[in-house]
């Protein structure tokens, strides 16, 4: 099975400027959720997504949002760059379905430089 | 003070050592317990998830849980060069049932095992 896949894998942007990051899910995972990890905070939560709805929301502000696809594809979008919004960001998929083997697994996720 | 902390480290070992990682908590909600490798420039991988209280072994390694405590540990039995990496602990908990998409994580330990 082909793991989860996150494009593009590095990116620079300006201050001001928007971003979009997409993720592919493992065939048959419903479930995918963001995290940003800088050296600082570490991983952090941002979202998760299910079945195209918004299920988990972590403590960030509105200008980062997401959607999920019917294939269950999901992008996240980050308006309005700052400086600090400069991280590592993962995606991550799981089947969703709320069980104790409801692991998730990680891509490789896209470094996102704002300057 | 942080939902979850983890040893920062760093820590550097010789091949073959013991290696000792730990983590607290301080959310009684949390049920499930997992460990993560990362290596540089990678996204984190799955090692070993617990849910009960009690010890996991899965190869060289073997993780802990008391959850009366709220402490966890990953044991890594004779450690090789190819063990560096950092080592994140992450928890979840199971409010209304779907919140199994949220991790949180520890800051990470970054390990060494030199030759």
């Amino acid at each position: 099975k082909a793991g989860v896949t996150q494009t593009p894998r590095y990116l620079i942007k300006t201050r001001g400027q928007q971003v979009t990051l997409s993720c592919s899910p493992i065939s048959g995972h419903r479930s995918v959720s963001w995290y940003q990890q800088t050296p600082g905070q570490g991983l952090q939560f941002l979202f998760e997504y299910f079945s195209e709805t918004q299920r988990n929301k972590g403590n960030f502000p509105g200008r980062f949002s997401g959607r999920q696809f019917s294939n269950s594809r999901s992008e996240m979008n980050v308006s309005t760059l700052e400086l600090g919004d400069s991280a590592l960001y993962l995606c991550a998929s799981s089947s969703g379905g709320g069980q104790i083997s409801n692991t998730q697994y990680f891509g490789p996720g896209t470094r996102l430089t704002v300057l | 003070q942080k939902e979850v902390e983890q040893d920062p480290g760093p820590l550097s070992v010789p091949e073959g050592a013991i290696v000792s990682l730990n983590c607290t908590y301080s959310n009684s909600a949390f049920q499930y317990f997992m460990w993560y490798r990362q290596y540089s420039r990678k996204g984190p991988e799955l090692l070993m998830y617990t849910y009960s209280s009690g010890n996991k072994e899965d190869g060289r390694f073997t993780a802990q849980v008391d959850k009366s405590s709220k402490y966890i540990s990953l044991f890594i039995r004779d450690s090789q060069p190819s063990d560096s990496a950092t080592y994140l602990c992450a928890m979840s908990s199971n409010a209304g049932g779907t919140s199994y998409g949220k991790l949180t994580f520890g800051q990470g330990t970054i390990l060494t095992v030199h030759p």
